[in-house]
């Protein structure tokens, strides 16, 4: 089955960037997502890429894309404590509808 | 409503009872989606309804566990005789059909329900 990877944990210091970093299996996922999960709440979107993109950028994020590694980073510049969350990674499966498979999520601690 | 509702937020069970788990997706919303968030896990697929019907119920974990879907809208997830490892995080999501244009495929999500089986 489809895999998609992330690293467990991040810790930053307020002020600093933030990187997460994501490797999935399905080459022909149409969309990448960025999904943020706050302690005792449920997912929300962040941010999404299009397979056909390299780069988006959105305020304080930026969303990589290396379709050939198939590699997808989150960057978050300027990190604040509020930024402190669970972050997922996810892809859309192409023969399933808008099903996605997530990742194991990065915890991101900032610290002051 | 605004956005996804799952009821009840929170439910203590004794070993062997069965639980029944609810979801109103957001109106309008053709896809429904059961996730399982165990502690310090990641997201488990469960199921997804497009509809009624369920295209895809390869994630639900053993014959105790089932869902249904009525007149396109409430699911309910229900789960039969529990067993101490199905306590989790039972997350549901919405999303417009996957047809629709402009749809980016994104889901919606509720805040879940925090199953605990003693």
């Amino acid at each position: 089955g489809e895999d998609v990877e992330q690293s467990l944990f991040l810790s930053v210091r307020e002020g600093d960037s933030s990187v997460i970093n994501c490797t999935y299996t399905d080459s022909s996922s149409t969309y990448l997502y960025w999904y943020k999960q706050e302690p005792g709440a449920g997912l929300q979107l962040l941010t999404y890429i299009f397979s056909n993109m390299d780069m988006k950028q959105d305020q304080r994020l930026t969303v990589l894309l290396n379709k050939k590694d198939k590699h997808l980073s989150l960057r978050i510049a300027d990190t604040q404590t509020g930024d402190s969350a669970i972050y997922f990674c996810a892809e859309s499966l192409s023969d399933a509808g808008n099903m996605l498979t997530f990742g194991g999520g990065t915890r991101l601690m900032v610290k002051p | 409503g605004a956005g996804v509702s799952q009821s009840p937020s929170n439910k203590v069970t004794e070993k062997g009872k069965d639980v029944e788990l609810r979801c109103d997706p957001i109106s309008g919303h053709t896809a429904l989606y059961w996730y399982r968030q165990s502690l310090g896990q990641g997201l488990e697929f469960l199921i997804y309804f497009q509809g009624n019907s369920a295209p895809d119920k390869s994630g639900l974990p053993s014959d105790r566990f089932s869902a249904e879907r009525t007149g396109g809208s409430v699911s309910t997830l229900t789960i039969q005789r529990t067993q101490q490892e199905d306590s989790a995080v039972y997350l549901c999501a919405s999303s417009l059909n996957e047809k629709d244009r402009g749809n980016t495929g994104e889901l919606f999500f509720g805040e879940g329900s925090r199953l605990t089986v003693l």
